[in-house]
């Protein structure tokens, strides 16, 4: 089984629905991430949560809101999705005070119309 | 805030020359990585530098950390088109939210057989 698995694989979703993209993970890391990632444009952040408390805005979080509902679990969701936020999406754990790598998921392939 | 810039965006070479990937940080670095996405997957860690002026090798990759600890760059040497994807560099800066990695936008590198 994946270290972080993320559900579902891929979505189409149609503009100005609701839709959640879920991700949880087997490290026992505290940090988890939201990336998201476009052609030419690499990772980016779009929030980070250092515990379950404790959740923070990243460089591109407008239009999206995340869920810290366990150690494991960190839920990305977009209230009212728009075409633009046409994009691969990644969650991601770490334990930078370690120094350790990152881990991603497998990814989320999210096409909206 | 931070930035790391990473050149070029793509690289196309013939299986058997060389391949370099560049990073530059805005910011002096705790710790750089290195990650590799293949096509269609995830990134996945390949290695971190953390010493000023650091050089590390893995079979026909060559990794160093700049000594002001700002750039880093990654060389293949004689590509094979098992080296086929995308490498980014993340940068790490020093405590609270500069502790998360920062990606650059990553160099798509492909092997012509």
């Amino acid at each position: 089984d994946a270290d972080v698995t993320q559900t579902p694989r891929n979505r189409i979703t149609k503009t100005g629905k609701r839709i959640m993209l879920e991700c949880s993970q087997t490290k026992g890391h505290d940090r988890m991430y939201w990336y998201r990632q476009d052609p030419g444009l690499g990772l980016r952040l779009i929030y980070y949560s250092f515990d379950v408390k404790d959740i923070n805005k990243g460089e591109i979080s407008d239009g999206y809101s995340v869920s810290r509902q366990a150690q494991a679990k960190f839920s990305l969701s977009l209230e009212s999705a728009i075409p633009n936020q046409t994009a691969l999406y990644f969650c991601a754990t770490s334990d930078p005070f370690r120094g350790t790598e990152a881990f991603f998921g497998q990814g989320t392939r999210l096409t909206v119309v | 805030g931070q930035q790391v810039m990473q050149i070029p965006q793509y690289q196309h070479v013939q299986e058997g020359e060389d391949f370099t990937t560049y990073c530059n940080s805005s910011t002096t670095l705790s710790n750089i990585q290195w990650y590799k996405q293949r096509p269609g997957g995830h990134p996945v860690f390949l290695i971190q530098l953390v010493k000023s002026g650091e050089v590390k090798k893995q079979k026909r990759l060559t990794f160093q950390f700049g000594e002001a600890k700002k750039n880093s760059s990654l060389h293949i040497t004689a590509t094979q088109t098992t080296d086929v994807g995308t490498y980014f560099c993340a940068g790490r800066g020093y405590g609270g939210s500069q502790g998360n990695l920062i990606f650059g936008k990553g160099t798509k590198l492909s092997v012509k057989p």
